[in-house]
């Protein structure tokens, strides 16, 4: 089990470019999440998704979009980055069935310059 | 779901218990209280959660107040690799329409030095 997995790892745009990040689970979980954390703040929540095909908004999903096409895939879309959405891209899993634990991705960190 | 506060700091002596506060003053009586913790760059690592009653696991203990307004999260015999920051969060555990979000507050930074 890989379990889940973000890709690239790292990553430099330059303001206006877009880019999609992917995050890809192998646990066949239902649930799945996209954090930003920016430094020294605690993780915030930007979209979710409970089931394939679905999405909803989270706490900052302004300038994101995401898709959800493949239950073990969910991905983030920037269409014109700015330098605010600089930070670091946390992506989890977690399973209805057994909802009390959230699997993390080892993260994306994005620079907008 | 319910505000949490937490020191923004601790240290602790390897191989000493290292003894995490949290004050959830306004939890609700269907809100757990989970701890996960995020080591350097990594991501977040679930650790235990509990709703009244005191849970144990091979990680930590975790222990709540009778009336609930606050937690300590127990880390045994603490090692350098729990340097870490640790979340304290406060969420409601339904089936049926939940999404199961985390909210994450700033945490606290514990450093074990040898």
């Amino acid at each position: 089990n890989a379990g889940v997995t973000q890709t690239p790892k790292f990553r430099v745009l330059k303001t206006g470019q877009s880019m999609t990040l992917l995050c890809a689970q192998d646990m066949n979980h239902e649930y799945m999440y996209w954090y930003r954390q920016d430094p020294g703040m605690g993780l915030r929540l930007i979209h979710y998704s409970v089931g394939e095909g679905t999405t909803a908004k989270g706490e900052v999903p302004d300038g994101y979009n995401v898709s959800r096409l493949k239950k073990q895939n969910f991905l983030l879309g920037l269409e014109s980055a700015a330098p605010s959405q600089t930070s670091v891209y946390f992506c989890a899993s977690l399973d209805r069935g057994s909802p009390n634990e959230q699997y993390f991705g080892p993260g994306t960190r994005l620079t907008v310059t | 779901d319910a505000k949490t506060t937490q020191p923004p700091s601790m240290d602790c002596a390897e191989g000493r218990a290292a003894n995490l506060p949290c004050n959830h003053s306004t939890i609700s009586g269907n809100e757990y209280v989970y701890w996960y913790r995020q080591i350097h760059s990594q991501g977040p690592q679930y650790i235990i959660h509990g709703l009244k009653n005191n849970e144990t696991n091979e990680m930590a203990s975790l222990i709540i107040t009778e009336d609930r307004k606050s937690s300590t999260l127990i880390l045994p015999h603490a090692t350098l690799r729990d340097t870490a920051v640790y979340y304290c969060i406060v969420r409601v555990l339904t089936s049926g329409g939940s999404n199961y979000k985390l909210t994450f507050g700033k945490g606290t930074l514990l450093t074990v030095n040898p």
